[in-house]
């Protein structure tokens, strides 16, 4: 298996602008999370998903934020209107019922300008 | 909320073994995690420990649990600068997403 992939890799937007990040999680798997780093705050959870269907979201950080899972195989984080203190890097992970621990992808980085 | 503190950086020379400690306030945490994070990569697992467990050793690492205090460390043994990255501790309760702290970057000196 890949891993879980993520795209684009890196991302530069100007403020204002709509953002697309995407996630293939690992196939199988049945949870997937987001997470956004940043130096401040660390690793937060933005939202994550059990079969596809949202469980919590209390971590996306204003209604700029969406995400959806149409499907078990593929994920994506939308922000819009960007702004600039959305700049972080952004990691998928998914996880599959009863074995622990998550497997994550390579994360996009977001600088938004 | 949960909570998961750690100190920021350690400093270690190569060769030397490695501490890195974190606390915890969820006393329902089933699970505790060690996450390994390289430049430019995803976090990748190193190990985990269950909370009935009080010492668990893989090879040079060794994490030892303390549930009445909730601390939880990593021990590297014979610590290599390939070992350089930063070290997440995490925690969660089954069914529940993992919570992590912010990371401790190791720095290896030869």
């Amino acid at each position: 298996d890949a891993g879980v992939i993520q795209s684009p890799r890196h991302e530069v937007t100007e403020m204002g602008q709509e953002v697309t990040l995407r996630c293939k999680p690992i196939s199988g798997h049945n949870s997937l999370f987001w997470y956004r780093q940043t130096m401040m705050r660390g690793l937060e959870l933005l939202i994550y998903f059990n079969n596809n269907v949202p469980i919590d979201d209390s971590g996306m950080p204003e209604d700029r934020f969406s995400a959806k899972m149409p499907n078990a195989s593929f994920s994506t984080l939308k922000i819009q209107p960007s702004e600039p203190r959305d700049s972080a890097v952004y990691f998928c992970a998914s996880s599959l019922t009863g074995e622990t621990g998550y497997t994550f992808g390579s994360g996009t980085r977001l600088t938004v300008v | 909320g949960e909570d998961v503190e750690q100190s920021l950086f350690l400093s270690v020379r190569e060769g030397d073994s490695s501490v890195i400690n974190c606390t915890y306030t969820d006393s329902s945490s089933t699970y505790l995690y060690w996450y390994k994070q390289e430049p430019g990569a995803g976090l990748q697992l190193l190990t985990y420990i269950f909370s009935n467990m009080d010492m668990k050793q893989d090879q040079r690492l060794t994490v030892l649990l303390n549930k009445k205090d909730k601390h939880l460390s990593l021990r590297i043994a014979d610590t290599q600068t390939g070992d350089s990255a930063i070290y997440f501790c995490a925690e969660n309760q089954a069914g529940t997403a993992l919570i992590f702290g912010k990371g401790t970057t190791l720095s290896v000196s030869s």
